[in-house]
């Protein structure tokens, strides 16, 4: 089946600091959706992106659908502790296939 | 508020019981899932609905079962037959199913079963 695979697995860096991680794939999604996940909670979705190469920002996080379709980056500027949390990235082939969710990206700000 | 309500938060159960999470959701979606995670580890899915009264199997089904028989409501029975059904389980549900727009799916806030 199809695998995504998120890096890094993990990532502790400084408040204020710009934080980017990724989604590879090894074969194309023609939707990726990226979701946010705090401890003990739901994911809640941030980015969706629907076109190769679009580009997508929610604040201070922007999100890219990368032109090979197998991939999709996402970007946090000016990282803050209510950063904190695990990433997950989601892609779906079609509108009538299932998610399917890479590892996630676990991110720790240190203040 | 719309959304999409689990219940209980924590659940404890004594191994060989049965047990049902509840999920309700207002949000007037048609599709629902549920999908199970383990520490560290992503969401794999559990079963899907695409309608009401409609059900199919998500890539671990063994050892679950559910029903549709309202819109709004998606409930999981975990059954004896789960060899380890000690995990984070989450709820979902999309506007629409086969359109890309409305397939995004938002989740509940979860549910932590224990099997002691």
């Amino acid at each position: 089946g199809q695998q995504l695979n998120q890096s890094p697995q993990s990532m502790f860096i400084q408040e204020g600091e710009d934080v980017s991680m990724n989604c590879t794939s090894s074969s194309i999604f023609n939707t990726w959706l990226w979701y946010k996940q705090e401890p003990g909670e739901g994911p809640v979705l941030l980015i969706a992106l629907y076109k190769a190469g679009e580009l997508t920002s929610n604040g201070r996080l922007t999100a890219q659908f990368g032109i090979t379709r197998k991939d999709s980056f996402l970007n946090i500027s000016a990282s803050i502790p209510s950063d904190v949390g695990i990433y997950f990235c989601a892609g779906q082939l079609n509108a009538g296939n299932m998610l399917t969710f890479g590892g996630g990206t676990r991110l720790m700000v240190k203040p | 508020d719309g959304g999409i309500t689990q219940s209980p938060k924590y659940l404890f159960r004594k191994e060989g019981q049965n047990v049902t999470l509840s999920c309700e959701q207002n949000l007037n979606h048609d599709a629902m899932y549920w999908y199970r995670q383990d520490p560290g580890q992503g969401l794999r899915l559990i079963y899907y609905s695409q309608i009401v009264n409609d059900f199919q199997k998500g890539d671990i089904a063994e050892g679950y079962s559910v029903s549709r028989e309202k819109k709004e409501s998606f409930p999981l029975t975990v059954t004896s037959a789960q060899k380890n059904p000690t995990a984070f389980y989450l709820c979902a549900s999309s506007a629409r199913w086969g359109l890309a727009f409305d397939n995004e799916q938002f989740f509940g806030p979860g549910t932590r079963l224990t099997v002691l």
